[in-house]
């Protein structure tokens, strides 16, 4: 079945440490993204990538890092520097060129 | 600055009625808009979209209207169902060689039985 496959769905950080949210797809879309959903404030793009080696900051981008090694995968990185990384973070794909995006299941992190 | 807006947090309507929902947006560079629906816990899944070359498309109980002048987007559910209980969101895009998707904040539907 294709499809985009977030890891861990769901996470539990300390202050101060790193964390990596994995996100694969096997649709053969070009397209990457992340989205972060808070309450009452929609879904705001963190970061994303049209094509491999290559990547773009969205609205949110402060405190994250992301790469793009392989079309298949865009793992986000929550850095120390993110001020208030508590949220539910969204990996989604899309071909270029169309609006329809899709989304994985989604990850929710929590910093104790 | 918050560029597209969907004004209504929350709405409640009784099964079997038209459920509206609403988008409004500042940029006049979007001209494709798509609506999504979530359940709690889990990704957005697509419902419906609309080009700025047209004013509404319709889709079995969905129909998005787009109107332009206005800068305002709607959807439009009917008859509404218990499984429409979700969060619905709007997404913008701007077709110049942008592959960003601007979501709205988000309206929560609830039918009533």
């Amino acid at each position: 079945d294709g499809g985009i496959t977030q890891s861990p769905k769901y996470l539990f950080r300390k202050e101060g440490q790193n964390v990596t949210l994995s996100c694969e797809q096997n649709l053969n879309h070009d397209a990457m993204y992340w989205y972060r959903q808070d309450p009452g404030q929609g879904l705001r793009l963190i970061y994303y990538s049209q094509i491999v080696n290559d990547f773009q900051k969205g609205d949110i981008a402060e405190g994250y890092s992301v790469s793009r090694e392989k079309k298949e995968s865009f793992p986000l990185t929550v850095t120390s520097a993110q001020k208030n990384p508590t949220a539910f973070y969204l990996c989604a794909s899309k071909v270029l060129g169309t609006g329809e995006l899709f989304f994985g299941e989604g990850s929710r992190l929590t910093v104790l | 600055d918050q560029q597209v807006k969907q004004n209504s947090p929350s709405l409640s309507v009784q099964e079997g009625r038209i459920s509206i929902l609403n988008c409004d947006y500042t940029n006049s560079m979007f001209d494709y808009f798509l609506w999504y629906k979530k359940y709690p816990a889990e990704g957005p899944t697509f419902l419906i979209s609309i080009s700025s070359i047209k004013d509404k498309n319709e889709d079995g109980r969905f129909t998005v209207f787009l109107n332009k002048s206005a800068k305002h987007l709607s959807l439009h559910i009917v008859p509404s169902q218990p499984g429409d209980s979700a969060v619905y969101f709007c997404a913008l895009q701007s077709n110049f060689g942008n592959e960003k998707l601007t979501f709205g904040t988000g309206t929560r539907l609830t039918i009533i039985p």
